[in-house]
This record gives C-alpha cells, sequence and structure tokens, in this order.
C-alpha cells in the first residue's frame, strides 16, 4: 500500500520555542492531508484538514495561530507548534488520502510524532 | 457520522480467534464499516471495510448483522503481535473527510 512518511519520529524542545513536523507521501499526490493528536491514553483527535494550495481548516477549539498548517505542494504538509509549551506534548500524527482510491479506506497514515516540551 | 460503542478492553490467548464486538444502532444506509488498529506509539493502520456483506481479507474477517446494527471483527489466530487498540468507525464512503475515532477497544494477546 501507499506509504506516508513523517519527520522527526520525535522531538524534545524547550517551553517557548517553535518546533516543525513533516508529513509526506510518497508514492502518491495527496490533495488532502489530516493532522491528529493523541494524548496518553487517549483516542486521535481530529485538529484540522489541511488542503493543498488553500488554508488548512481547524477543528473547533484548535488554534490556528499556535498550529500553523502548510501544505505547498501535493506531497508534503508541515505542522509547525509555535511557542510550545509543556502541554503541547502531544503523539502527533498526519494522514492523507490517495485520490486514486475510490474509497476512502485508502486513507493512510504516518508513523507519529512525538513531542516533548520541557 | 453514527456513533460506535465498544468494549473498552478484551484480552485473548495466542492462536485463539479474537472476536471484537461493535455496536453501531444508529448506522444510516450509506455507511460503511471500517475497522483500524493502532499498536503502540504507532499510526492507525487500516484492516477492513463492509457494507452489509461479511468480508475478509488477509488480516481479518467482518461480520456485519443483517439488521446493519452491529458488527464484530475476527482475528482467526491472534498472535502477539495483534495487541494493540481496535476501532470501529462507521461513515460514508468517498466522503473524503477525516476519521472520526472513538475510544476503541484494547485487545491484549496474551501467550
Amino acid at each position: 500500500g501507499a506509504v506516508v512518511s513523517q519527520h522527526p519520529s520525535w522531538v524534545i524542545c524547550k517551553s517557548g520555542t517553535s518546533v516543525k513536523i513533516e508529513c509526506r507521501s510518497l508514492d502518491f499526490q495527496a490533495t488532502t492531508m489530516f493532522w491528529y493528536r493523541q494524548f496518553p491514553k487517549q483516542s486521535l483527535m481530529l485538529m484540522a484538514t489541511s488542503n493543498e494550495g488553500s488554508k488548512a481548516t481547524y477543528e473547533q477549539g484548535v488554534e490556528k495561530d499556535k498550529f500553523l498548517i502548510n501544505h505547498a505542494s501535493l506531497t508534503l504538509s508541515t505542522l509547525t507548534v509555535t511557542s510550545a509549551h509543556p502541554e503541547d506534548s502531544s503523539f502527533y500524527i498526519c494522514s492523507a488520502r490517495d485520490p486514486r482510491s475510490p474509497t476512502d479506506y485508502e486513507q493512510y497514515f504516518g508513523p507519529g510524532t512525538r513531542l516533548t516540551v520541557t | 457520522d453514527a456513533k460506535t460503542t465498544q468494549p473498552p478492553s478484551m484480552d485473548c490467548a495466542e492462536g485463539r480467534a479474537a472476536n471484537l464486538p461493535c455496536n453501531h444502532s444508529t448506522i444510516s444506509g450509506n455507511e460503511y464499516v471500517y475497522w483500524y488498529r493502532q499498536i503502540h506509539s504507532q499510526g492507525p493502520q487500516y484492516i477492513i471495510h463492509g457494507l452489509k456483506n461479511n468480508e475478509t481479507n488477509e488480516m481479518a474477517s467482518l461480520i456485519i448483522t443483517e439488521d446493519r446494527k452491529s458488527s464484530t471483527l475476527i482475528l482467526p489466530h491472534a498472535t502477539l503481535r495483534d495487541t494493540a487498540v481496535y476501532y470501529c468507525i462507521v461513515r460514508p464512503s468517498n466522503s473524503g473527510y477525516a476519521l472520526n475515532f472513538g475510544k476503541g477497544t484494547s485487545l491484549l494477546v496474551t501467550p
């Protein structure tokens, strides 16, 4: 199946700094990518929908000025956590839909990025 | 998307069949049942999906009741590597939207 990668797989940053997470579709072009966040022992929560060439759509309660999403190409979406705080420590996961597939099950997830803010 | 209800946790002995139930009594006619799983600290993995007929692939079988109000994911011969959280998701196919993950069932496969 199609592959989605994330970089870095884990990152530790100091409070107040910004960190960028990359999500790449390796063998298909993804017009839409999704960003999720998962706190320990909880389920995945959708943060935002990233559309190539346009502004991201954020879920209620997610600060768009804090979590900057850029989907500048059909194979790359980035999530930048600005002015990170310890409460932003979480597991961030992206997914991408293969537009060649006629059904939605062809939605592939990245391996996730573990962010720890100290 | 229709709401789903799953038991929070289940145990299964290695080599035995793992049967994971999901209740989706408010499912609509155009909604499919999808199953994903998430192994600890990894991204979710697609397992199987179906509309009303039973489905089988190399990973699992999906049994959907005739009234479509519930379904069961069957791992025929569970291995230790099947220990994961299993999510049952109900939604229209090809909607283009993100997946709405509930709390899932944490399956522990024991030696």
